[in-house]
């Protein structure tokens, strides 16, 4: 069976600081990846996926990804934080054969202070 | 571009009433359709996926159904709505291959 781990259900940071978000994920077989981030009352937006090709993946709005499957890792990356990033963050990966059947993470929320 | 749409974007329902939530999606043919739902201590759970027209399966057993009646058509259904059901329902549709899923808004449902 297939799952996913987000260390830390809030993570906050300074404007301008590193974001890091911890992502694990437990796998039988090689699994595509995936990060999304959702803002308040709205659906989820895709940040990123890995889907086997390169092990660093860049996103949308500065955020990267590196799959590392030595450490079975899948952590979330931006340089500098903005307020703007401030929203929940969910790491997810995807079922035998299917990118839609998703399981998630149980989230993360960034708290960027100014 | 493709757009999901998803309506209504609340709802405050009694116990015991039905439901109805419908999602269309636009400048895609075929796509796989998806019903999530983000429950408080559940997390984010797919409750039903479609590859096509009439074909539903349920992920987990419980008091609500879906149906495609027409391609880019979702709706998820509930003749008797339980307090359990309030939650953030999400419907996502997504192509072939390996791509990826794209949401909705979401509904947020409240069963009083």
């Amino acid at each position: 069976a297939q799952s996913v781990t987000q260390l830390g259900s809030h993570v906050s940071v300074s404007e301008g600081a590193l974001v890091l978000l911890r992502c694990n994920y437990s796998s039988s077989v090689p699994p595509y990846l995936f990060w999304y981030v959702q803002y308040p009352n709205q659906g989820l937006q895709l940040l990123l996926k890995y889907t086997s090709a390169a092990t660093l993946v860049k996103g949308i709005n500065g955020f990267e990804a590196e799959f590392k499957k030595s450490e079975t890792s899948f952590h979330l990356t931006k340089p500098s934080a903005h307020m703007s990033d401030a929203a929940e963050y969910f790491c997810a990966v995807s079922r035998l054969g299917n990118t839609g059947k998703l399981i998630f993470g149980q989230g993360t929320t960034l708290q960027v202070k100014p | 571009s493709q757009t999901i749409h998803q309506w209504p974007a609340t709802l405050v329902q009694p116990v015991g009433s039905p439901l109805s939530l419908e999602c269309t999606v636009e400048g895609t043919s075929n796509p796989n359709l998806y019903w999530y739902r983000q429950a408080a201590g559940r997390g984010l759970q797919l409750l039903f996926y479609s590859v096509g027209i009439g074909q539903i399966s349920s992920e987990v057993p419980q008091n609500l159904s879906a149906s495609r009646p027409q391609d880019r058509q979702f709706i998820l259904s509930s003749k008797k709505l339980l307090l359990s059901d309030s939650g953030f329902y999400l419907c996502a549709w997504s192509g072939e291959g390996d791509s990826p899923l794209h949401f909705g808004n979401g509904t947020r449902l409240t069963v009083t």
